[in-house]
C-alpha cells in the first residue's frame, strides 16, 4: 500500500491530453514538494516534473504539474505513443522522513 | 554530465546479505548539495525508496526496512553502498541508485539498475 494514491491506469487517444493525480496528506503533499516521473520498462526513471511545476531541461511544455493541499496533479497534452509509460509521484514525508511514491499510473495512448 | 552505475551480485541467497555499489562519475559525491538515494522496484510493482546518505554519513531509511538496511559513503572512491541484511524472496527487485538535491528536493539522476534475485 502506497502512502501516495494514484489511479492504476489512465487512456486517451493520440493528441488528447490527459491528467494523474496524486492523492497524499499533510505531512507530504501539503508541506512539501512533489514530484512527477516518467518509467519506460527497462531504463531508469526519468524526472519530468520537480517542486510541483517546473521542468527540467529537455523536458517539452506538453508536460505540466500542479498542486493543491493534499493532492498533485500531472498534465500531458498533445499526446504521443511514445508517452506510453509508468507514471510516478514523489513527496518526502516529514512525519516518515522518508520519502514517498505513489503506486504508479499506466498511461495507455490509443 | 553526472553519470551513476550500479554494481553487485545479480544472485543472492535467501537469509544472507544483498550488496551493491554505485558508482559516480562527472561529479564529486563530497559536494554539500545533494544526498544519495536507493530506490528499487519488485517485478510488476512500483517503486519503492529504500533510503539515502549525505557526504557527512547523515541517513534516512525507509521505516519498514530500517532494521535491515545500511547505506554508506565512500569519498575517496566516489561511491556509495547498500547492505540489506535476512533476504528474502520478496527482495526480489531492479535496485536503483540516484542522487537527490536536498532532502525535500526530486531524484534528477537515475542508475540504470540492476536487477537482484533472491533465490536458493
Amino acid at each position: 500500500q502506497s502512502v501516495l494514491t494514484q489511479p492504476p491506469s489512465v487512456s486517451a487517444a493520440p493528441g488528447q491530453k490527459v491528467t494523474i493525480s496524486c492523492s497524499g496528506s499533510s505531512s507530504n503533499i501539503r508541506k512539501n514538494y512533489v514530484s512527477w516521473y516518467q518509467h519506460l520498462p527497462g531504463t531508469a526513471p526519468k524526472l519530468l516534473i520537480y517542486e510541483n511545476n517546473k521542468r527540467p531541461s529537455g523536458i517539452p511544455d506538453r508536460f505540466s504539474g500542479s498542486k493543491s493541499g493534499t493532492s498533485a496533479t500531472l498534465g500531458i497534452t498533445g499526446l504521443q505513443t511514445g508517452d506510453e509509460a509508468d507514471y510516478y509521484c514523489g513527496a518526502w514525508d516529514s512525519s516518515l522522513s522518508a520519502v514517498v511514491f505513489g503506486g504508479g499510473t499506466k498511461l495507455t495512448v490509443v | 554530465q553526472l553519470q551513476l552505475q550500479e554494481s553487485g551480485p545479480g544472485l543472492v541467497r535467501p537469509s544472507e546479505t544483498l550488496s551493491l555499489t554505485c558508482a559516480v562519475s562527472g561529479g564529486s559525491i563530497s559536494s554539500s548539495s545533494y544526498f544519495w538515494d536507493w530506490i528499487r522496484q519488485p517485478p510488476g510493482k512500483g517503486l519503492e525508496w529504500i533510503g539515502t546518505i549525505y557526504y557527512s554519513g547523515n541517513t534516512y531509511y525507509n521505516p519498514s526496512l530500517k532494521s535491515r538496511v545500511t547505506v554508506s559513503v565512500d569519498t575517496s572512491k566516489n561511491q556509495f553502498s547498500l547492505r540489506l541484511t535476512s533476504v528474502t524472496a520478496a527482495d526480489t527487485a531492479v535496485y536503483y541508485c540516484a542522487r537527490r538535491a536536498g532532502v525535500p528536493a526530486a531524484i534528477d539522476y537515475w542508475g540504470q539498475g540492476t536487477l537482484v534475485t533472491v533465490s536458493s
